[in-house]
């Protein structure tokens, strides 16, 4: 089936610190790929995404690239803020015809002024 | 633009009760989710609708819960009888098409005491 595996967290950085959260995917036929962010007492919203194989998402100094080789859609920043912090998910959908979205288990960061 | 729209944002009841929790999708999107988060299940998709109609509902936990979208523009998840172990975060989200990006409301706090 299809799954999404996150790398664990809690992930602790400082400010201007460079961020990698770490995303694979399993899925048959040709998923898109989200980044979703939930900062607390709110709901989740929606980072960046990317439909197909290349294809770079990027908002707010944030960007994943879809590589379909590594099966992977890694979240990178060059420079986090305090307000960065939050619980991100990584997710999934369309893969054969699916229209559910498949949920990573979500990685908390907290950056440290 | 107004987003989905959740009500109540917090409901606090005893056991037993019956509990329903209210969704308004963003216009126009013909697809709706509800999730549930917890701390130890993370988040969890209980049932969605295309076009009015529930599609998959492998995720309703138990008989106790029930899901209706009798419009477009309305969506209600009904609790009864409600038990502590309900207590979660539970959102709405809604889409257009397959293959874009779910947008999520700020979610019910259920406690059930």
């Amino acid at each position: 089936g299809n799954s999404v595996t996150q790398m664990e967290g809690p992930v602790t950085l400082s400010e201007e610190a460079f961020l990698t959260i770490n995303c694979t995917y399993t899925a048959t036929g040709y998923p898109s790929l989200f980044w979703y962010v939930q900062y607390p007492g709110e709901g989740l919203q929606l980072l960046l995404k990317a439909t197909k194989a290349e294809d770079k998402g990027s908002n707010k100094g944030f960007e994943a690239t879809y590589r379909k080789e590594t099966t992977s859609f890694h979240l990178e920043k060059g420079s986090v803020q305090v307000s960065d912090s939050a619980v991100y998910f990584c997710a999934l959908s369309g893969a054969q015809g699916a229209q559910k979205l498949v949920f990573g288990q979500g990685t908390r960061l907290t950056i440290n002024p | 633009d107004a987003g989905v729209i959740q009500s109540p944002r917090h409901e606090v009841t005893e056991m037993g009760q019956e509990v329903t929790l209210r969704c308004k999708p963003i216009s126009g999107h013909n697809s709706l989710f509800w999730y549930r988060q917890t701390m130890m299940r993370g988040l969890e998709l209980l049932i969605y609708f295309n076009n009015n109609v529930p599609i998959d509902d492998s995720g309703m936990p138990e008989d106790r819960f029930s899901a209706k979208m009798p419009n477009a523009s309305f969506s209600t998840l009904k609790i009864q009888p409600s038990e502590p172990r309900d207590s979660a975060v539970y959102f709405c989200a809604s889409r257009v098409g397959t293959n874009q990006p779910q947008h999520f409301g700020d979610g019910t706090r259920l406690s059930i005491l």
